[in-house]
């Protein structure tokens, strides 16, 4: 069974600063591995995807991700945070299969300040 | 194009009652997954239907099922409530099965057990 681990359910960084949020997946074949966002109230929403093709993902709002095999890892970074980023973020985990069930990481609540 | 609509929005039932709740995809979309998202264990996946015919399920008990029609809405319904089924439902549509295909979530449902 595949499984998502994202490390740190609380992350705080200063406006401005680097964001890193850590995910880490095993399964015994390269999967496909999501990053979505989820606002207070709301639904969630997809800010990157890695499907075998480049191993670096940029996706919405300034993200990107980097695929590593070796480290069985997909983490989240973005250079330079926003007040706006302030939201919690799920890693995610798609098995190279015909199914679209997604199994996501516990996530991680990211913290903005000024 | 309008998104992914779920009605209601917000559900307070009692103990032993059951309720349904609804999934709107975008137009043009014929895969549903329903998802429930609580604070203990994050993110589970409930089902997955395709073509009104109910392609994965989760590990939920029989008290949970779903259905989807011809028009690609779906249903679920949740018998004899109990406590720990408070929890927000997302639903999230596609084009189709598989990885390839962009999943939309909806802003969920939150359902309140007294």
């Amino acid at each position: 069974a595949q499984s998502v681990t994202q490390l740190g359910s609380h992350v705080s960084v200063s406006e401005g600063a680097l964001v890193l949020l850590r995910c880490n997946y095993s399964s015994s074949v390269p999967p496909y591995l999501f990053w979505y966002v989820q606002y207070p109230n709301q639904g969630l929403q997809l800010l990157l995807k890695y499907t075998s093709a480049a191993t670096l993902v940029k996706g919405i709002n300034g993200f990107e991700a980097e695929f590593k095999k070796s480290e069985t890892s997909f983490h989240l970074t973005k250079p330079s945070a926003h007040m706006s980023d302030a939201a919690e973020y799920f890693c995610a985990v798609l098995p190279n299969s015909g199914y679209s069930t997604l199994t996501f990481g516990k996530g991680t609540m990211l913290l903005v300040s000024p | 194009k309008a998104g992914v609509t779920q009605t209601p929005r917000y559900l307070i039932k009692t103990r032993g009652q059951q309720v349904t709740l609804s999934c709107s995809p975008i137009s043009g979309h014929r895969s549903v997954s329903w998802y429930q998202q609580t604070p203990g264990q994050g993110l589970q996946f409930l089902f997955e239907y395709f073509s009104e015919t109910q392609r994965n399920k989760g590990n939920f008990p029989g008290r949970f099922s779903g259905r989807q029609f011809s028009n690609s809405r779906s249903e679920m319904n949740v018998s004899t409530l109990e406590l720990g089924d408070s929890a927000l439902y997302l639903c999230a549509s596609s084009l189709g099965q598989g990885a390839q295909n962009e999943q939309y979530f909806g802003p969920g449902t939150r359902l309140t057990v007294t």
